[in-house]
């Protein structure tokens, strides 16, 4: 089946740095790429839909220059929290999607502490 | 209303028991559903499609009512294992987009 690979799966980093999260997709090309964020005991918050080529579009109440997203390319997806503070913890999770009306397939998410 | 909507639960049942979720559905455009399950701090994962003439996988069992604008899903003969939280899927008329449920907490007991 599908697979979409996520890393790092955990980081652990001080306040004020960047981090870099890579989402592939690993036999299947991906128009669209997602971004959600889910903290402890609530459900998945969609943060942005990357498009291959163009700019991500980013959700209500979501900050472009905090969330940079690039999609480079049909199998590759990433977001970069820049200056990253402790409210920033939190699970990161990719999806991807093909062409048409196929199913979500997700990546297997990034555990964020920030200190 | 929301776009998606299920009731959290949590479900507690016991080994063997047969369980029903629904999930309903604002936009009557809607052309793609879906039945995710995911465990507590894991990703969610693609349980099954939901296809208008409805579908089996085993001990589960997916409906779509386009009339009534909900989906659900059926559970038989529950196993421990099967403790998870169950997330609905639902396109929002467009296939770039899909907005998940809140989703319903299932738990199976001895």
């Amino acid at each position: 089946g599908a697979v979409v690979s996520q890393h790092p799966s955990w980081v652990i980093c001080k306040s004020g740095t960047s981090v870099k999260i890579e989402c592939r997709s690993l036999d299947f090309q991906a128009t669209t790429m997602f971004w959600y964020r889910q903290f402890p005991k609530q459900s998945l918050m969609l943060m942005a839909t990357s498009n291959e080529g163009s700019k991500a579009t980013y959700e209500q109440g979501v900050e472009k220059d905090k969330f940079l997203i690039n999609h480079a390319s049909l199998t590759l997806s990433t977001l970069t929290v820049t200056s990253a503070h402790p409210e920033d913890s939190s699970f990161y999770i990719c999806s991807a999607r093909g062409q048409g009306y196929s199913p979500l397939h997700f990546g297997n998410g990034t555990r964020l502490t920030v200190t | 209303r929301k776009e998606v909507e299920q009731d959290p639960g949590p479900f507690n049942v016991p080994e063997g028991a047969t369980v029903a979720f629904n999930c309903t559905y604002s936009n009557s455009a809607s052309q793609s559903f879906f039945w995710y399950r995911q465990d507590c701090r894991k990703e969610p994962k693609l349980l099954m499609s939901v296809y208008s003439s409805g579908n089996e996988d085993g001990r589960f069992t997916a409906q779509l009512n386009r009339a009534s604008q909900y989906i659900s899903l059926l559970i038989r003969d529950s196993k421990l294992s099967d403790s998870a939280t169950y997330l609905c899927v639902v396109d929002t008329g467009t296939a770039s987009k899909l907005t998940f449920g809140t989703g319903t907490r299932l738990q199976v007991t001895l």
